[in-house]
């Protein structure tokens, strides 16, 4: 069963950078069934869908967030990343990678398969 | 304030039935998108419930069930029993932002 596993730092100062990466193991990253996204959720409140990366190029983000967030993918590493520029409290979140099936047009997808989620803390 | 209205609590008692319902509008759900329903219990990652409106996943209990109509979803649940009190959350896709959106999240508590 494909599994996909958040890391990164656990604490980033306001106005920084963070950058989390979700391995993929037990399977491949290249397929053109499945997207993969990031999904972020504030302590105690509901999912912020943050972005998706498609056919190893084609990148879709929240439109809330698109001027600070790029998504990557890295296939000889079987895994893909997000950045997420000039940070404040209000970024302080779990965030969930998860592979998202490609069925159809964008209308139809759905996050089939998530990580266990890390926590960022935006704080200095 | 989500795109997608859900209750923000439902309550049920054990083996009665309970309904979720998740309400869009013509920019989302009644535009013809699929509705998905995830389920997140306390500490965990969500779980993909239901997907295309009334699916199930391998391995997702037959006590769960969706449906759609015109801007509005709902998740059905029969049978309840004591480890379905956690949250819910629905799932769409709104045109006018071009964003997957969610619901706020409902939390179903057991009697």
């Amino acid at each position: 069963q494909l599994q996909l596993q958040e890391s990164g730092p656990g604490l980033v100062k306001p106005s920084e950078t963070l950058s989390l990466t979700c391995s993929v193991s037990a399977g491949s990253i290249s397929s053109s069934r499945y997207s993969w996204g990031w999904i972020r959720q504030p302590p105690w409140k509901g999912l912020e869908w943050i972005g998706n990366i498609y056919n190893g190029g084609s990148t879709y983000y929240n439109p809330s967030l698109k001027s600070r967030v790029t998504i990557s993918v890295d296939t000889s590493k079987n895994h893909f990343s997000l950045t997420l520029t000039s940070v404040t409290a209000a970024d302080t979140a779990v965030y969930y990678c998860a592979r998202t099936r490609a069925v159809g047009g964008r209308g139809y997808w759905y996050f089939d398969l998530w990580g266990r989620g890390t926590l960022v803390t935006v704080s200095s | 304030q989500s795109v997608l209205t859900q209750p923000p609590s439902v309550s049920g008692a054990p083996g009665q039935r309970v309904t979720i319902s998740c309400t869009g509008s013509n920019f989302n759900i009644g535009a013809g998108y699929d509705v998905h329903w995830y389920q997140q219990l306390p500490g965990t990652a969500p779980k993909l419930l239901i997907y295309g409106n009334n699916n199930r996943p391998s391995g997702v209990p037959d006590r769960f069930s969706g449906s759609k109509s015109g801007t509005s979803a709902s998740l059905a649940i029969t049978g309840l029993q004591a480890e379905d009190e956690t949250d819910y959350y629905c799932q769409s896709y709104d045109t006018r932002l071009s964003d997957w959106v969610f619901g706020g999240g409902t939390k179903l508590t057991v009697l």
